[in-house]
Formats: structure tokens, C-alpha cells, sequence
């Protein structure tokens, strides 16, 4: 079973607006830790924000924020004022804590491809 | 942000030849990985890598596979001999610790297997 599931393949959104791109994650572990990169048309990943499942409030870095729902095991990334350079596949992650794959591992999800349109 | 390279950028082989693939990670880093993608898919764990050792694989680290950093050097990926299956683009990556540190991302090694 997949760790870390994105159901959207493809979201489209014209420049300035808001966009959601959902992740829901399954671990057993208490303590776990919930990442978004980007991969850039070129293939480089950029790490974007992070989640600790610990914290009650939602990360935020210049215009991408999360919205975390621990009960429903879900991370969604908020990108509000879109621009054209956001065009990118987007991957959740999750590293889970002590009782699970430890040491570092990142679970990743299949990815969620935006476009940004002018 | 925290650069990691990797090279070469490209690597094309025959089928049965040993490729190695070089990172060089973060300079203060301590944890190193190893992640595949296969065209298209999602990335896929490989090994991570601390003070010399391995400290944990996935079944995609077949037994063809080795790392290694020798000397603080670059960490090496190394694959002896390929198949056609491991044709995928290969991203290294590191972090400062393993437990709440993100890790930061190589630009990848596309491997292709003839």
C-alpha cells in the first residue's frame, strides 16, 4: 500500500490565483514529519516547506502554506498569487518517526503536475 | 539554498558494464541517500548512508549496488554489474541529521542502460 497518496495528476490555474494540491499519508507512527518539494522542468527538486506532525499550526514560507488535518492524515499545499514560474511537479513526502521507516527515509508521492496559465 | 552536485549529469552504458555515480553533498552534512525515478514516476528510496556505513536499504538496493565515501570525498553509487532495469534518473541527497532535518536534493544522473 502507498505511504503517500496525491490523486491529482494535473492541475491547471491562470497566473494570481490560489491553488490546492491535496496529499493524504498512512503511518502508525505517533511522530512523523511531512515535506513538499518541487521538481522544476530542468529535474531539479527544491525542497518548499515542511510540517512536524507534533505542530498544531500550519507552516508557512513566502506564498506556499499548508493545510494539515492530522485526524484525516492529510497535508495539502496552499500556493496562493500563483505566477508562471510555479509551473512544476509537485511531491509530498513523509519520514516517519521511531517506530517506522526510521533513519531518514522519505516516502514520496507519484507527484501533482501544475501549470500555471497567463 | 544548501547545493548538492552530482555528476556526470548524463551517463549512457552498455548493459553488464559498472557505472558509478558521484555526489557531492552538502559541505556540513552527515546523512547521505540515494533515490530513483524511473521516467514519469515517483522517487523511490534507495539507501541512506552515516559515518561510513549503511544504515538502511530498500529492496530496490539489489545486490549489484555499493555506496561509499571514502575520505569525505564524493559519495559514490555504484552499480556492477547494470541491467536495462536500472536505467532511471538517480538523485543523491543529504541532510544535517536524519531525524527532523529535510533533505536537499541533487539535480540527478540519468542513467541509461542499452
Amino acid at each position: 500500500a502507498q505511504k503517500v497518496t496525491q490523486t491529482q495528476t494535473s492541475i491547471s490555474v491562470v497566473e494570481k490565483t490560489t491553488v490546492t494540491m491535496d496529499c493524504v499519508y498512512e503511518t502508525r507512527d505517533s511522530s512523523y514529519f511531512l515535506f513538499w518539494y518541487k521538481q522544476t522542468a530542468s529535474g531539479e527538486i527544491v525542497f518548499l516547506i515542511r510540517q512536524d506532525s507534533y505542530k498544531k499550526e500550519n507552516a508557512t514560507v513566502g506564498h506556499y502554506s499548508l493545510n494539515f488535518q492530522k485526524p484525516k492524515s492529510s497535508i495539502g499545499l496552499i500556493i496562493t498569487a500563483t505566477q508562471i514560474e510555479d509551473s512544476a511537479v509537485y511531491f509530498c513526502a513523509m519520514r516517519e518517526g521511531e517506530g517506522g521507516s526510521a533513519l531518514g527515509r522519505l516516502h514520496f508521492g507519484a507527484g501533482t503536475q501544475l501549470i500555471v496559465i497567463p | 539554498g544548501p547545493k548538492v552536485l552530482q555528476i556526470p549529469s548524463h551517463q549512457i552504458i552498455d548493459m553488464g558494464q559498472m557505472v558509478t555515480l558521484n555526489c557531492d553533498p552538502v559541505s556540513n552534512h552527515l546523512y547521505f541517500y540515494w533515490y530513483k525515478q524511473i521516467l514519469g514516476q515517483q522517487m523511490e528510496f534507495l539507501v541512506n548512508f552515516y559515518n561510513g556505513k549503511v544504515m538502511e536499504k530498500s529492496k530496490l538496493f539489489k545486490d549489484q549496488f555499493s555506496v561509499e565515501r571514502p575520505d569525505g570525498s564524493y559519495f559514490t553509487l555504484k552499480i556492477q554489474p547494470t541491467a536495462l532495469e536500472d536505467s532511471a534518473v538517480y538523485f543523491c541527497a543529504s541532510s544535517r541529521d536524519w531525524g527532523v532535518a529535510e533533505q536537499f536534493f541533487g539535480p540527478g544522473t540519468r542513467l541509461t542502460v542499452l
